[in-house]
């Protein structure tokens, strides 16, 4: 059962570099979103999607875009990458609602 | 100032020894849900409170929702080293079920 994929797992950037960090569920699942983790700071959202064709800005948007073109992937893109974005990176999925919240394994993004 | 406090930030143990951690929000929350991650992966749910002063149980570990329904707490029994790990409280803002955090307690228990 994959579940939640990520990719890739570790990335170094240079500042001002652009990249997509890849996110795909073989859940069926309509909700999925991408938070980052600081130290200490737990996981913030950054932006989300309720389905195909939708998306929606988190808490920590800035910098970041998306699109949902179809319900299995939701990729996050880094327009121009800062130093303040290194990070680890997590995308969920999950049915909504109440429900459980299925996490990737985390892309850990370094910004030099 | 986030919605949803943890404490303690860290916590080191000896093996067997009780521990308790907490999750406070100065809101009214309709459920909350508890995840643990262990390093190099995302979090894993634990379980879903959703009804004041409720109790759940998972092996030794035992979680309750306050009965105001701003707060939440997790004790381990006789934690084990198998415990080590990130504990979050998290809860959803909207039906999109999107997850605030808290900033976790980080959980070391050493043979």
């Amino acid at each position: 059962n994959a579940g939640v994929t990520q990719t890739p797992k570790f990335q170094v950037l240079k500042t001002g570099q652009s990249m997509t960090l890849q996110c795909a569920q073989d859940m069926n699942h309509e909700y999925m979103s991408w938070y980052r983790q600081d130290p200490g700071m737990g996981l913030r959202l950054i932006h989300y999607s309720v389905g195909a064709g939708i998306t929606d800005q988190g808490e920590v948007p800035n910098g970041y875009n998306v699109s949902r073109s179809t319900t299995e992937d939701f990729p996050l893109r880094l327009l121009s990458a800062a130093p303040s974005q290194t990070s680890v990176y997590f995308c969920a999925s999950s049915r909504g609602g109440e429900a459980e919240a299925f996490f990737g394994q985390g892309t850990r993004l370094t910004v030099v | 100032t986030q919605l949803l406090e943890q404490s303690p930030q860290f916590l080191s143990i000896q093996e067997g020894e009780n521990l308790t951690v907490y999750c406070n929000s100065s809101s009214v929350f309709s459920s909350l849900q508890w995840y643990r991650q262990e390093p190099g992966e995302g979090p894993v749910l634990l379980v879903t409170v959703v009804t004041g002063g409720e109790v759940k149980k998972l092996k030794r570990l035992t979680f309750q929702f306050g009965d105001a329904r701003k707060d939440s707490s997790l004790h381990i029994t006789a934690a084990q080293p198998g415990d080590t790990g990130l504990y979050l409280c998290a809860l959803t803002l909207d039906a999109g079920n999107m997850l605030t955090f808290g900033g976790g307690t980080r959980l070391m228990v050493k043979p």
